[in-house]
């Protein structure tokens, strides 16, 4: 199986910072990368797909970036509704898999 | 606009089933592949099971291979999961979601809470 390991668990950062979180795949998953936001008590929402491909009706301030097996979802100028938890995702192969989140809460 | 609605969550004896159902519209049902993903409580997401467009193929993770199957009725609009021998480690949040054009699973219902305990 893939493992995606993701960093940080969790972090706190201000209104109007910029912050990164990474997530490092086991193996070659190509592109084949996304990552969700999720906010208390409610479904995922995708933000990135293709590792680097802006959902419809996602801010600009996100962006995904990938090097090698290294991907990163950065987030600029935060705002309070950036708080949540954020999950990276490979659907390169069966068992798709998740990385094990990062709480991002704005101070 | 899409909809995925969850139902048949609760509370289940270890041992016995459950069956889940996942009622879509504001989309063409039968053209995406469509997969179940829980969440344990204050856990990860984990993949479940996925089912292609048209019911030919399904894929699922260890821990449930044997025990559940994914399944679809493309006339109702309906994705189901039935979910067997159920153990304690199987209390979670179930998500349906929708794999659209670009592979991903770009949308979800808001999740039926399974409960598993004597």
């Amino acid at each position: 199986d893939i493992q995606m390991t993701q960093s940080p668990s969790s972090m706190s950062a201000s209104l109007g910072d910029t912050v990164t979180i990474n997530c490092l795949a086991s193996q070659d998953i190509g592109n084949y990368l996304s990552w969700y936001q999720q906010k208390p008590g409610k479904s995922p929402k995708l933000m990135i797909y293709g590792a680097t491909n802006l959902e419809d009706g996602v801010p600009s301030r996100f962006s995904g970036s990938r090097s090698g097996s290294d991907y990163s979802l950065t987030i600029n100028s935060l705002g309070y509704d950036d708080e949540g938890i954020y999950h990276c995702h490979q659907y390169y192969e069966y068992p798709l898999t998740f990385g094990s989140g990062t709480k991002l809460e704005i101070k | 606009e899409v909809q995925l609605v969850e139902s048949g969550g609760g509370l289940v004896q270890p041992g016995r089933s459950l069956k889940l159902s996942c009622a879509a519209s504001g989309f063409t049902f039968s053209d995406y592949n469509m997969a179940w993903v829980r969440q344990a409580p204050k856990k990860g997401l984990e993949w479940v099971a996925t089912i292609s467009y048209d019911g030919s193929s399904t894929y699922y993770r260890d821990s449930v291979k044997g025990r559940f199957t994914i399944s679809r009725d493309n006339a109702k609009s309906t994705l189901y999961l039935q979910m067997d021998s159920l153990r304690s480690e199987d209390t979670a949040t179930y998500y349906c979601a929708s794999e659209g054009l670009r592979d991903v699973m770009d949308a979800w219902g808001q999740g039926a809470s399974v409960t598993v305990s004597s």
